[in-house]
């Protein structure tokens, strides 16, 4: 079956620009996370979405990230007034609450490149 | 604070000899410890768990991993490296307090197999 995707696969844009980076979850998945992979570092936790409760934001860097998930599907995370050390891969995941499987499946990501 | 710590940047095998990338942790309780590879411009591929049971976890790809809990490792092995293992490797844990499941990653470790 289709996996996690995510557009755009790349994206290049000047300082002080906003972006939308979009995630499709595998379908029926009702989890559904974000996080940073910076260069030379590992995976950093951004925000998790389940079903209808309320976001865990706790791992959002700053008031610039925001996210939203429309219909418990999609979602796209924003991130406002570009900075340089925004520059990353944004890999999204989701996974089949409800089960004892407890592993996420990553899509490729989506570089940004603030320059 | 929960957290992952992989002390090697880069991990160099030749092929056909066995490989070990390390990883330790410190959660509270008791842990559900993953790992997941990353090959060049894809997102994360989930290998193994580690939730409970046998200390000895078998996943894809002829991989496996040992939980020690005295020593907190998760040391990921295969007995025979192949060139098409060379690849980003993560480790992860998820505290199982947390009702979000995130993960927590290590900064990743490279593994390079020469011919």
């Amino acid at each position: 079956g289709a996996g996690v995707s995510q557009s755009p696969s790349n994206k290049v844009t000047e300082k002080g620009k906003d972006v939308e980076l979009r995630c499709d979850p595998i379908s029926g998945h009702t989890a559904l996370y974000w996080y940073r992979q910076s260069l030379g570092q590992g995976l950093e936790f951004l925000i998790y979405f389940q079903g209808n409760s309320a976001p865990d934001k706790s791992g959002l860097p700053s008031d610039r990230f925001s996210a939203e998930r429309t219909g418990g599907s999609v979602s796209t995370l924003t991130i406002q007034r570009t900075q340089q050390e925004d520059s990353a891969v944004y890999l999204c995941a989701s996974r089949l609450a409800g089960t004892v499987s407890y592993e996420q499946y990553f899509g490729p990501g989506t570089r940004l490149t603030v320059t | 604070a929960q957290s992952v710590a992989q002390p090697e940047d880069q991990v160099n095998v030749a092929e056909g000899n066995p490989l070990t990338v390390k990883c330790t942790y410190s959660v509270s309780g008791n842990p559900y410890l993953f790992w997941y590879v990353q090959y060049p411009n894809r997102g994360l591929q989930f290998l193994l768990k580690y939730i409970t049971g046998d200390n000895l976890v078998k996943g894809s790809y002829g991989f496996e991993a040992e939980f020690n809990k005295s020593q907190t490792s998760f040391h990921l092995k295969k007995p025979s490296a192949l060139v098409s293992d060379s690849a980003l490797y993560f480790c992860a844990v998820r505290d199982p307090m947390d009702s979000s499941y995130k993960l927590i990653f290590g900064s990743g470790t490279r593994l390079l197999v020469r011919p």
